[in-house]
């Protein structure tokens, strides 16, 4: 049972580049996210998927795009990767019902876009 | 969705209890509150969730007053190893939300 498992770990990108960060639950979790973390900035929500089939913007979307690609996997892609995007990914995933608020974190997923 | 407000910092030395307080003026009926904890380089883990009076589990303790307007984490007798960021999220039940955490509050642990 590995939980929620983020590819890749490290990425370097130069700036125009495009990426794509991976994301996969076990749990049969219905929800899942995607945050970044800056210094000083905390946890900041992406875009999220309620369900299999539907996706939201977040706090910040602004140049990323996402898939709810089945049940189990939620992917983040940049199209073309700014600097302002450097950060730590982290993917998360919740199963709805009387325990909402229980999020499972990924190890994140570190980037560097030059 | 409830907006949070918690301290951005606390120092505290080893052995002592540490009270957290998390403001949520604007809670709803069916919002939960839970903390989060979260180390250097590792994504956050769930710590404690309650609706109501006060929940205790092995890690912490959550204190909540009947207006639910606040939350207290009360962590007893801290240790280094509680050296942490800390998060409090207000949540309601249903389909899933956008769970936004906010910048926490850092928590330090000295000798």
């Amino acid at each position: 049972n590995a939980g929620v498992t983020q590819t890749p770990k490290f990425q370097v990108l130069k700036t125009g580049q495009s990426m794509t960060l991976q994301c996969a639950q076990d749990m049969n979790h219905n929800s899942m996210y995607w945050y970044r973390q800056d210094p000083g900035m905390g946890l900041r929500l992406i875009y999220y998927s309620a369900s299999e089939g539907t996706t939201d913007k977040g706090e910040v979307p602004n140049g990323y795009n996402v898939s709810r690609l089945n049940k189990r996997e939620f992917s983040l892609r940049l199209e073309s990767a700014a600097p302002s995007q450097t950060s730590v990914y982290f993917c998360a995933s919740s199963q709805t019902g009387w325990r909402t608020g229980e999020l499972f974190f990924g190890e994140g997923s570190r980037l560097t876009v030059l | 969705l409830a907006k949070t407000t918690q301290p951005i910092s606390m120092d505290s030395y080893e052995g002592q209890e540490v009270n957290i307080t998390c403001s949520h003026n604007n809670i709803a009926t069916n919002d939960y509150i839970t903390w989060y904890q979260q180390f250097p380089s590792q994504g956050p883990r769930f710590i404690i969730q309650g609706y109501k009076t006060k929940v205790t589990n092995e890690v912490a303790s959550l204190f909540i007053p009947a207006d639910r307007k606040s939350s207290t984490l009360s962590l007893p007798r801290v240790s280094l190893s509680d050296t942490a960021v800390y998060y409090c999220l207000v949540a309601a039940l249903g389909s899933g939300y956008a769970l936004n955490f906010g910048k926490g509050t850092s928590l330090l642990v000295t000798p």
